[in-house]
């Protein structure tokens, strides 16, 4: 069962473009991820928010930013992609508090930067 | 660092065989060891853990052994099926609500 939404599922645009992808969680979960999947399917965490506070900040490029609403939603902005920008970016969530961190991801976004 | 090593890359096996995916960490604090699998274009989801409280844990066709002396813990897949055909990811954190630190996948294949 799908409690994890990301959208778009697909999005290809040009190299500079800015770009923005939603994810939403419906499991009352107080923290959320992105994750970066490349071409040989390695993970790499990018962002995670609890309770609307960036806990964890990779080194990530500028160009990338989280942006929270709610505990429910963490969206990821590009503000100008790059080629090796073009990966499968998951999103997750999990209850930090819990006695078990488990994660559930989103089916994720897959980029395509020509 | 901490870095997790998974060590096959791509393990493939008959159906109804075991199949054994090995993954091995550096931080000695590291207590928290769950285990995720990818189908082909599917996103990841949870299938076991295990906790350095304990050195075995089953649930199912699923094992997992944990060898803190030797920094080790293992996925063990017994009479393997069709649908076990996945990437399966190995990760760490030194307690169960603290980032996770990956392995890099092992591409399980079940031959019929």
């Amino acid at each position: 069962e799908t409690a994890v939404f990301q959208t778009p599922n697909y999005h290809v645009t040009q190299v500079g473009n800015e770009v923005s992808f939603n994810c939403k969680q419906t499991l009352g979960h107080d923290t959320m991820y992105w994750y970066k999947q490349d071409s040989k399917k390695l993970l790499k965490i990018m962002f995670s928010y609890n309770n609307k506070q960036l806990i964890v900040n990779e080194t990530v490029p500028r160009r990338f930013s989280p942006q929270s609403s709610d505990k429910a939603h963490l969206n990821l902005r590009i503000k100008s992609v790059e080629p090796e920008d073009s990966a499968v970016y998951l999103c997750a969530s999990s209850s930090w508090g819990s006695s078990q961190n488990t994660l559930y991801f989103g089916a994720g976004t897959r980029l395509s930067v020509l | 660092g901490e870095k997790v090593e998974q060590h096959e890359s791509t393990l493939s096996v008959r159906e109804g065989d075991s199949a054994v995916i090995n993954c091995t960490y550096t931080d000695t604090a590291s207590s928290y060891f769950p285990w995720y699998k990818q189908e082909a274009g599917k996103s990841l989801h949870f299938v076991i853990d295990i906790r350095s409280n304990v050195d075995r844990k089953q649930s199912q066709r699923l094992i997992v052994l944990l060898d803190k002396k030797a920094k080790r813990f293992s996925l063990h897949i017994t009479a393997t099926q069709p649908e076990d055909s996945a990437i399966y990811f190995c990760a760490a954190s030194i307690r169960s609500n603290y980032q996770l630190i990956w392995g890099s996948g092992t591409k399980l294949i079940i031959k019929p």
